[in-house]
């Protein structure tokens, strides 16, 4: 049963501290990306990935970072320096090749920052 | 600068009539087009797709139409159904040069049973 998850679903956390959001496919897909979705907005690319331990910025990055260890899973981390944090976090895959190719997404990390 | 423009937050439709879902978008370079589905508190899922070399993809239920030359895509749901009461994502992507794809704001579906 092929997809992708992440966890947790809901998550709190008080201003100033960092906080991890997991994501995890088992698609095979080689691309992996962040998006941040708030209220009467598009997603917004935070970071992507194409390839094991090679990342790449997107149009939101400040204040976020991301690792690619492993081509299963790629976590995101939202730092203290994130000015506005609490969001719908929302991790896609995709694979990779000539042309165009649809997402994959995961169901949403739901983040509130007090 | 929205590259890609939802202008309709909303659209409320009766069931079994056409659906009709609007895009707009201003970079020439977009070769690729797609529509997703979102219910709430999940994540979007694709539903169909067009490339800039045709201007007509049907699926089942759903058609999606292209204007090259006026930079619109329209999404056509006939007949509509209370299940697909969700929000419509638009997104436009460059077929090279990268893996960016632009999201629409999205337009909320309402099917009245």
């Amino acid at each position: 049963d092929g997809g992708i998850t992440q966890s947790p679903k809901y998550l709190f956390r008080k201003e100033g501290q960092n906080v991890t959001l997991s994501c995890e496919q088992n698609l095979n897909h080689d691309a992996m990306y962040w998006y941040r979705q708030d209220p009467g907005q598009g997603l917004r690319l935070i970071y992507y990935s194409q390839i094991v331990n090679d990342f790449q910025k997107g149009d939101i990055a400040e204040g976020y970072s991301v690792s690619r260890e492993k081509k299963e899973s790629f976590p995101l981390t939202v730092t203290s320096a994130q000015k506005n944090p609490t969001a719908f976090y929302l991790c896609a895959s995709s694979i990779v090749g000539q042309g165009s190719y649809e997402q994959y997404f995961g169901p949403g990390t739901r983040l509130t920052v007090t | 600068d929205q590259q890609v423009k939802q202008n309709s937050p909303s659209l409320s439709v009766q069931e079994g009539r056409i659906s009709i879902l609007n895009c707009d978008y201003t970079n020439s370079m977009f070769d690729y087009f797609l529509w997703y589905k979102k219910y709430p508190a999940e994540g979007p899922t694709f539903l169909i797709s067009i490339s800039s070399i045709k201007d007509k993809n049907e699926d089942g239920r759903f058609t999606v139409f292209l204007n090259k030359s006026a930079k619109h895509l329209s999404l056509h749901i006939v007949p509509s159904q209370p299940g697909d009461s969700a929000v419509y994502f638009c997104a436009a992507s460059r077929s090279t040069g990268g893996f960016k794809t632009i999201f629409g704001a999205g337009t909320r579906l309402f099917v009245k049973a």
